[in-house]
């Protein structure tokens, strides 16, 4: 069974801290994402990785970096967190090859409250 | 316009009712179409992949029709454990990428 984990569920952070998500996965797979699931905008791509130190903005970066210094790992992270990134993070994973007829397997989520 | 765009619901249904979901997506050249499940406070997971000729597992029939950028999700003689957010999730071209409609939430009571 493919294992998709993430360093906290629940995380408390004031306004301006950076803030460290981890996500780790135990198979193989090329392909890491990172997504904010909102209550009415559903899940929305903050960046991916299709490679080690490769990395690729999606729809909302702004206010997000990562990191991918080893293949099972991605990173997440927020520079100076602020209270419209309060949110529930998702990581996920997938394996390369057919372009997107992959399975996407998601870590259990953290939610973030910024104060 | 949504990329990708569901009823959001909720759809309250008693047990052992038809229910049908309905999606549309902007971009004609996706690529790879799905339905993931979500149930409260937990990730998203595969329920089942879309294809053109339609496909059915068990209780749960999805359709695809190109020609209207449209999918659509049948549940035949509900449960309470079908009670969930439907999300109709569309691909693009490269590396995986998703995109992930808003969700329909159902509910299924006695």
């Amino acid at each position: 069974d493919v294992k998709v984990t993430q360093s906290s569920r629940y995380l408390v952070k004031r306004t301006g801290e950076k803030v460290f998500l981890e996500c780790v996965q135990d198979m193989d797979h090329e392909n890491m994402f990172w997504y904010r699931q909102d209550p009415g905008l559903g899940l929305r791509l903050i960046y991916f990785s299709y490679d080690v130190k490769m990395k690729e903005k999606g729809d909302i970066p702004e206010g997000y970096s990562v990191s991918r210094e080893k293949k099972e790992r991605f990173s997440l992270i927020l520079e100076s967190a602020s209270t419209n990134q309060t949110s529930m993070y998702l990581c996920a994973s997938t394996s390369g090859g057919t372009g997107g007829l992959e399975t996407q397997y998601f870590g259990p989520g953290t939610r973030l409250l910024v104060l | 316009r949504k990329e990708v765009e569901q009823d959001p619901g909720p759809f309250n249904v008693p047990e052992g009712a038809t229910v049908a979901f309905n999606c549309t997506y902007s971009n004609s050249a996706s690529q790879s179409f799905f339905w993931y499940r979500q149930d409260c406070r937990k990730e998203p997971k595969l329920l089942m992949s879309v294809y053109s000729s339609g496909n059915e597992d068990g209780r749960f029939t999805a359709q695809l029709n190109r020609a209207s950028q449209y999918i659509s999700l049948l549940i035949r003689d509900s449960k309470l454990s079908d009670s969930a957010t439907y999300l109709c999730v569309v691909s693009g071209t490269s590396y995986g990428k998703l995109t992930f409609g808003q969700g329909t939430i159902l509910t299924v009571h006695p």
